[in-house]
């Protein structure tokens, strides 16, 4: 299985602190992405990073691939009260037309 | 519409019942998911349309689940028989093409078997 495993499962900061959590996978990628999950329900998608990337910003999101060691972590600089969610890696496998497969996800809890 | 639509939002069901999920799909999205995500677990996945493609049912724990996509627009996943165990809730979501294009995802059904 391709599937990704994020690492913590839980994590719990302070405002201000910046956040890490890392996501493994297993086979070869042609991308990796991040989302963000609020209350339970929908996904938003954060970042997505080619496997040809090794780094990748977006506003406060700092995304790293390393794909010798198949694996992949996202930093959020300056955390708010407002980043508590749950946050999951998905990779998408070589070949075309292979479904999008998502790890258990990193629970992360800013506190003010 | 603006978003990936499903219905209904809350669905209780006594075991042994069939139940149908609907979703709509953001127009033009030719890829569509669903997957199921138990109460405090990560996404599972269950199934995967692509254009006209045979779709991708490896996910599908049992042969109670099924799904259909009518085109490129709606889809519906049906239980039959439900059990207890299939409680959780029900994301759907839909993109642009292959290659692992950004999901864009509904705010899923909670179903519940009591």
């Amino acid at each position: 299985s391709q599937q990704g495993e994020e690492d913590p499962q839980a994590l719990s900061i302070q405002e201000g602190e910046n956040a890490t959590m890392n996501c493994s996978y297993k086979t070869s990628i042609n991308n990796l992405q991040w989302y963000r999950q609020n209350s339970g329900r929908g996904l938003v998608h954060l970042i997505l990073i080619r496997s040809n990337e090794r780094e990748k910003h977006s506003g406060r999101l700092r995304v790293t691939l390393d794909t010798s060691k198949k694996s992949s972590s996202l930093l959020i600089t300056a955390s708010r009260a407002a980043d508590t969610a749950s946050y999951f890696c998905a990779t998408a496998g070589n070949q075309a037309g292979t479904a999008l497969i998502f790890g258990k996800g990193t629970t992360l809890s800013v506190s003010s | 519409g603006a978003g990936v639509s499903q219905s209904p939002s809350n669905k209780v069901t006594e075991k042994g019942k069939d139940v149908e999920l609907r979703c709509d799909p953001i127009s033009g999205h030719t890829a569509l998911y669903w997957y199921r995500q138990r109460l405090g677990q990560g996404l599972e996945f269950l199934i995967y349309f692509q254009g006209n493609s045979a779709p991708d049912k490896s996910g599908l724990p049992s042969d109670r689940f099924s799904a259909e996509r009518t085109g490129e627009s709606v889809s519906t996943l049906t239980i039959q028989r439900t059990q207890q165990e299939d409680s959780a809730v029900y994301l759907c979501a839909s993109s642009l093409g292959t290659g692992g294009t950004p999901l864009h995802f509904g705010n899923g059904t909670r179903l519940t078997v009591t």
